[in-house]
């Protein structure tokens, strides 16, 4: 069965460091999202996004986050420069309607 | 903004015992609601779906229901097993985004 695959798997970053994660959709998905997961605490909706733009954004999602669809493939969420606060779960999920299928996540640990 | 919360907050059961796992959301006007699992430090796994126009779903020993109107949603597991013990997360789909609630985790004793 097809599966969202998100990549590296844990990511160990300095503060101030840029970070890219990565996700590879379902094929024929056409609605990507990442949503994120503080130890301990809620996931939250960071960003939506289809047709190649971002169809909506929560307030967590400032300025120094923004997402990218380069190939036709791959799905990536930017950190310009990561703050403390930035330590998470990052989860990748897709659909082509609901239900959206997640994927594995990304643990990030910004030092 | 919509608010969706889990109760109890944790749950220890012994082997065999069926168990129900409350969630209730603020805004009745959702798309459909969803039930994960998590494991500790993993992923999302869907457990059930129910769209909004539906009252339940069923998957082996899971049951969801759906009240809408009240904002209440339940998860049934019977005959627990040890292999459930999890945090099992609700989340209400308004259109775009989902919202989670902060989990039940539930631990079953062999």
């Amino acid at each position: 069965e097809p599966e969202v695959t998100q990549t590296p798997s844990h990511q160990v970053t300095q503060m101030g460091q840029e970070v890219i994660l990565r996700c590879v959709p379902i094929s024929n998905h056409l609605y990507f999202y990442w949503y994120r997961q503080i130890l301990g605490q809620k996931v939250e909706f960071l960003v939506s996004f289809y047709n190649n733009e971002i169809s909506e954004k929560s307030e967590i999602f400032d300025d120094q986050f923004s997402v990218e669809r380069p190939d036709g493939s791959n799905f990536t969420l930017k950190i310009r420069s990561t703050k403390l606060e930035d330590s998470a779960m990052y989860f990748c999920a897709s659909s082509p309607r609901p239900p959206q299928y997640f994927g594995p996540g990304t643990r990030l640990l910004v030092l | 903004k919509q608010e969706v919360t889990q109760i109890p907050a944790a749950l220890s059961v012994p082997e065999g015992e069926n168990l129900v796992l409350n969630c209730s959301f603020t805004d009745s006007a959702i798309y459909n609601l969803q039930w994960f699992r998590q494991d500790p430090g993993k992923g999302l796994t869907s457990l059930l779906l129910i769209q909004s126009s539906q009252r339940e779903q069923t998957s082996g020993r899971l049951n969801a229901s759906l009240d809408k109107s009240s904002g209440r949603s339940t998860l049934y597991i019977a005959a627990s097993q040890p292999g459930d013990s999890a945090t099992y997360l609700c989340a209400a789909n308004t259109g775009n985004q989902f919202y989670f609630g902060t989990g039940t985790s539930l631990t079953v004793i062999p």
